[in-house]
C-alpha cells in the first residue's frame, strides 16, 4: 500500500541553522505530495505542495522538491527561526484515490535561541 | 482562500452525554470532508470520509454508531460521539477537500479538543 516515511524526531537545532527533514514515499501511482505543518494546540495548515516530478514547492523559506527517482520530498529552510518551532507532517493523495491523505508519522522540530 | 473553521475548539463532558462537533468549509464548496483523530505526539489517523449527501464510509476499526458523521451540505460535515467515554478523550481534527488544478488538496480545521470526565 502506498506509505510515508519521515525522519524520527525530535530535532533540535539552533536559530539560524540549516535545516532538512527527510521524507521519502511509496505509491503505486503519481501521488501529489505535501508538508503540513501543526503548531501546538492546533490543527494542520498546509505549508507546501507539489503535484508532480521535479516540480518545487515553497513557502515561507521552506522548500521541497518532487524527486521520483529517489520517490523523496525533503523540506529544507536555510535559516530556521524559533517561531518554526512545530510537529512537520509529510503526506501524499494518490490521483484516483479518493482524495485521501497518507501522512508520515510527523516530525517535531524545535528551534532554540 | 481556503478556510475551515470547527466549533467548539474545545469541550468538556461527563461520561455518557454526546458531543457534536462541527466543521466548516468558510469560503469554498467541499463535496467530501474528512475526520481525523490525534493523540498526543502522534499522527492523525483517519476515522472517516464524509461524502455530501451519502453515507460516511469509516476506517477499520471505527465504530460508525459511536462516531456518527452527518454532511448536510456543500458547506457543513458534524462528528457527533455518542454516549462518550474517558478513553474517547481526544484531538479531532476535520479537513476538507478542495478540488482544482492548482488547488486539490485538503484543508485543515483548527481541531476539538474533547475532554471526557
Amino acid at each position: 500500500g502506498d506509505s510515508v516515511t519521515q525522519m524520527e524526531g525530535p530535532v533540535t537545532l539552533s536559530e539560524e541553522a540549516f535545516l532538512t527533514i527527510n521524507c521519502t514515499y511509496t505509491a503505486t501511482g503519481y501521488p501529489s505530495l505535501f508538508w503540513y505543518v501543526q503548531y501546538p494546540g492546533e490543527g494542520l495548515q498546509l505549508l507546501l505542495k507539489a503535484t508532480k516530478a521535479d516540480d518545487k514547492g515553497s513557502n515561507k523559506g521552506f522548500e521541497a522538491t518532487y524527486r521520483k527517482e529517489t520517490t523523496s520530498f525533503h523540506l529544507e529552510k536555510g535559516s530556521v527561526q524559533v517561531s518554526d518551532s512545530a510537529v512537520y507532517f509529510c503526506a501524499l493523495i494518490l490521483t484516483g484515490g479518493g482524495n485521501k491523505l497518507t501522512f508520515g508519522t510527523g516530525t517535531q522540530l524545535k528551534v532554540e535561541l | 482562500g481556503a478556510v475551515v473553521s470547527q466549533h467548539p475548539s474545545w469541550v468538556i463532558c461527563k461520561s455518557g452525554t454526546s458531543v457534536k462537533i462541527e466543521c466548516r468549509s468558510l469560503d469554498f464548496q467541499a463535496t467530501t470532508m474528512f475526520w481525523y483523530r490525534q493523540f498526543p505526539k502522534q499522527s492523525l489517523m483517519l476515522m472517516a470520509t464524509s461524502n455530501e449527501g451519502s453515507k460516511a464510509t469509516y476506517e477499520q476499526g471505527v465504530e460508525k454508531d459511536k462516531f456518527l458523521i452527518n454532511h448536510a451540505s456543500l458547506t457543513l460535515s458534524t462528528l457527533t460521539v455518542t454516549s462518550a467515554h474517558p478513553e474517547d478523550s481526544s484531538f479531532y481534527i476535520c479537513s476538507a477537500y478542495k478540488g482544482g488544478v492548482s488547488t486539490d488538496t485538503q484543508y485543515f480545521g483548527p481541531g476539538t479538543r474533547l475532554t471526557v470526565l
